[in-house]
């Protein structure tokens, strides 16, 4: 079954710094990957989703997402953090038809 | 606000309790998932309910059940409460009956056993 993994548990950034957040998933045939974000206290919103084509994904707030296909990679980044970002980020893919796996987490703490 | 609500926010009662959840999906959206968020375990997927039918199950305890009534809103009920089952729990909804476009999320209800 596809899986999604997360490495990075916190991240520490200055505001400004870029940011790269890992996510390696499982091979598995036909591969749909998203990046959730979880703002304290607040609900998951999607942030970016792939499918298909171009593997370079664009999402809300600034934030893009590769596809690399020969790494089995999903990298979640952002040129430039803002205090704002400070956040828990989730990497998922769909397992089997009906629900979405999500990784561990990442926690991104960004100091103003 | 996602559009999905979810009741109450928070919970707090004793171990050996039953408790019931519920969510409100997003207007038109007909899938119910329940997912289960510890900080041991991470966001754990539960059940799914479409259009009134469970359509998936995951990593869910047999004390748990769920149902999705006619008016699409879900309940999910804990039993026989363990301290283990505190936790967040998320409510998601989406259109159709697969994950390809993405859920909306509640914001969730915590539940706390004591």
């Amino acid at each position: 079954a596809q899986s999604v993994s997360q490495h990075n548990h916190h991240v520490i950034l200055s505001e400004a710094a870029s940011l790269e957040l890992g996510c390696n998933y499982s091979y598995g045939g036909t591969v749909n990957l998203f990046w959730y974000v979880q703002y304290p206290g607040q609900h998951l919103q999607l942030l970016l989703k792939y499918f298909s084509g171009d593997p370079l994904v664009k999402g809300i707030k600034g934030f893009e997402a590769e596809f690399i296909k020969s790494k089995f990679s999903f990298n979640l980044r952002k040129p430039s953090v803002q205090w704002s970002d400070t956040a828990e980020y989730f990497c998922a893919v769909i397992r089997g038809a009906n629900n979405l796996f999500f990784g561990t987490g990442t926690r991104l703490t960004v100091i103003p | 606000d996602s559009g999905v609500t979810q009741t109450p926010k928070h919970l707090i009662t004793a171990t050996g309790q039953r408790v019931t959840l519920r969510c409100s999906p997003r207007s038109g959206d007909l899938s119910v998932y329940w997912y289960q968020q510890s900080l041991d375990q991470g966001l754990q997927f539960l059940i799914q309910y479409y259009n009134g039918e469970e359509r998936a199950k995951g990593n869910i305890l047999e004390r748990f059940s769920a149902q999705q009534f006619p008016d699409l809103h879900s309940e999910l009920n804990l039993s026989s409460l363990e301290l283990g089952d505190s936790a967040l729990y998320f409510c998601a909804s989406s259109v159709g009956a697969g994950a390809r476009y993405g859920y909306t999320f509640g914001s969730g209800t915590r539940l706390t056993v004591v």
